[in-house]
């Protein structure tokens, strides 16, 4: 079946530093790619999305590119910031059924 | 503002207790969707809906049981509450963006089963 790893957290970063959260998937089609954010508290929102291979996607300075090659859609920001922190959702979709990893936590400390 | 909305956002339940937690969106989405939350698992699907009287089984619907009589509301029913059903309820609703259905998530309904 169709299945998303990401990288276990916590993932603890001083304000500024730069951002990765690895994430691959399996797919048994063609599946759209998204991450997802939750807030302490909240539901999950949508960070970023894309469709095909090559398609990158970006959002409050978050990108993700999607490589077909590498089943891997990575989660990067060039600089966090306290308010990024959050759990991350990498998610797979195939007609109308999102298949999610199982969450990176991010800390963010000044 | 068109939005989704989940109640109770806490419920404290006794084992063997029947339990329904509403969903409400305000969208006119077709789709629904009734997700769990579990520390290591991420979001595992319980049960779905593509319109009015339409319901489908997810991976984790076992103990769980869905009604879809308007558009607007998929309430979820534990028949008998479990120790193992302590979990984060969320309910999603989705729509189509283009090429791909996007999913729009309530706040979650944290329930705790003694």
């Amino acid at each position: 079946g169709d299945s998303v790893t990401q990288m276990e957290g916590p993932v603890t970063l001083s304000e500024e530093a730069f951002l990765t959260i690895n994430c691959t998937y399996t797919a048994t089609g063609y599946p759209s790619l998204f991450w997802y954010v939750q807030y302490p508290g909240e539901g999950l929102q949508l960070l970023l999305k894309a469709t095909k291979a090559d398609d990158k996607g970006s959002n409050k300075g978050f990108e993700a590119t999607y490589r077909k090659e590498t089943t891997s859609f990575h989660l990067e920001k060039g600089s966090v910031q306290v308010s990024d922190s959050a759990v991350y959702f990498c998610a797979l979709i195939i007609g109308s059924k999102l298949t999610f990893g199982t969450g990176t936590r991010l800390q963010v400390t000044l | 503002d068109a939005e989704i909305t989940q109640s109770p956002r806490h419920k404290i339940t006794e084992t063997g207790r029947q339990v329904t937690l509403a969903c409400h969106q305000t969208w006119n989405h077709n789709n629904m969707f009734w997700y769990r939350q579990d520390l290591g698992h991420g979001l595992r699907l319980i049960h779905y809906s593509y319109g009015v009287h339409d319901t489908n089984k997810g991976e984790v619907s076992d103990g769980y049981s869905v009604s879809r009589s308007n558009t607007e509301d998929l309430p979820l029913t534990l028949e008998s509450a479990a120790s193992s059903q302590t979990s984060v309820y969320f309910c999603a609703s989705s729509a189509r963006a283009g090429e791909v259905d996007i999913q729009y998530f309530g706040a979650g309904t944290r329930l705790s089963v003694l």
